[in-house]
């Protein structure tokens, strides 16, 4: 079953305006990562929240993390028309180094001029 | 910007050929995967490697084979393309399993 599920599926904001987009997840993790992903081309990673974290900041990004509500959150302040794109989050179980990061589904983020 | 490189990026060929995509990395990194994703919808691992000589299944079954012979290179094979595996295929790399993953631009299949 997959791991993360984002909400919501697609969110269309004007720019200036903030994005919020969520993250839930169904088992322990060693850290919770956000990608961005323009049209037709490869994942970016955006930020790295390890487990034992709260909130971490990154330029306009700011994600949090609940470990007892196995929920994450990624918002974007006074988004730009160049935001346009979709999110995924992605998980990586607690273990060794070979184990694999679970992406979910996604949220389409459209921010108009 | 990432050094990981796939070619080619776009690729239209008619059932049952044999094609072979690649991707190449200099980062030096060990752990490299290739997962497979149709427009606008979430990614499938198709194959994973841990190092040279080294390759998994991943979530997703694929027709699809993979070799790694050197750190490097990670290609994937389709010995008889079919209509259904029209999408697009990416190409990532990490350190570790549990780092960030590097991505390459994607390579985008039809086969008519």
């Amino acid at each position: 079953s997959q791991q993360g599920e984002e909400d919501p599926q697609a969110l269309s904001i004007q720019e200036g305006e903030n994005a919020t987009m969520n993250c839930s997840y169904k088992t322990s993790i060693n850290n919770l990562q956000w990608y961005r992903q323009n049209s037709g081309r490869g994942l970016v990673h955006l930020i790295l929240i390890r487990s034992n974290e709260r909130e971490k900041h990154s330029g306009r990004l700011r994600v949090t993390l609940d470990t007892s509500k196995k929920s994450s959150s990624l918002l974007i302040t006074a988004s730009r028309a160049a935001d346009t794109a979709s999110y995924f989050c992605a998980t990586a179980p607690p273990g060794g180094s070979n184990y694999k990061l679970t992406f979910g589904k996604g949220t389409l983020l459209t921010v108009n001029p | 910007e990432a050094d990981i490189y796939q070619t080619p990026r776009y690729l239209v060929i008619g059932t049952g050929k044999k094609i072979t995509l690649e991707c190449s990395q200099t980062m030096g990194h060990d752990k490299m995967y290739w997962y497979q994703q149709d427009p606008g919808m979430e990614l499938h691992l198709i194959h994973y490697s841990y190092g040279v000589n080294s390759t998994e299944k991943g979530d997703l079954s694929s027709e699809s084979t993979v070799s790694r012979i050197r750190t490097e290179h990670f290609p994937l094979t389709l010995e008889s393309a079919r209509p259904s595996h029209t999408s697009q295929y990416l190409c990532a790399s990490s350190v570790a399993g549990y780092n960030e993953q590097f991505f390459g631009p994607g390579t985008r299949l039809t086969v008519l």
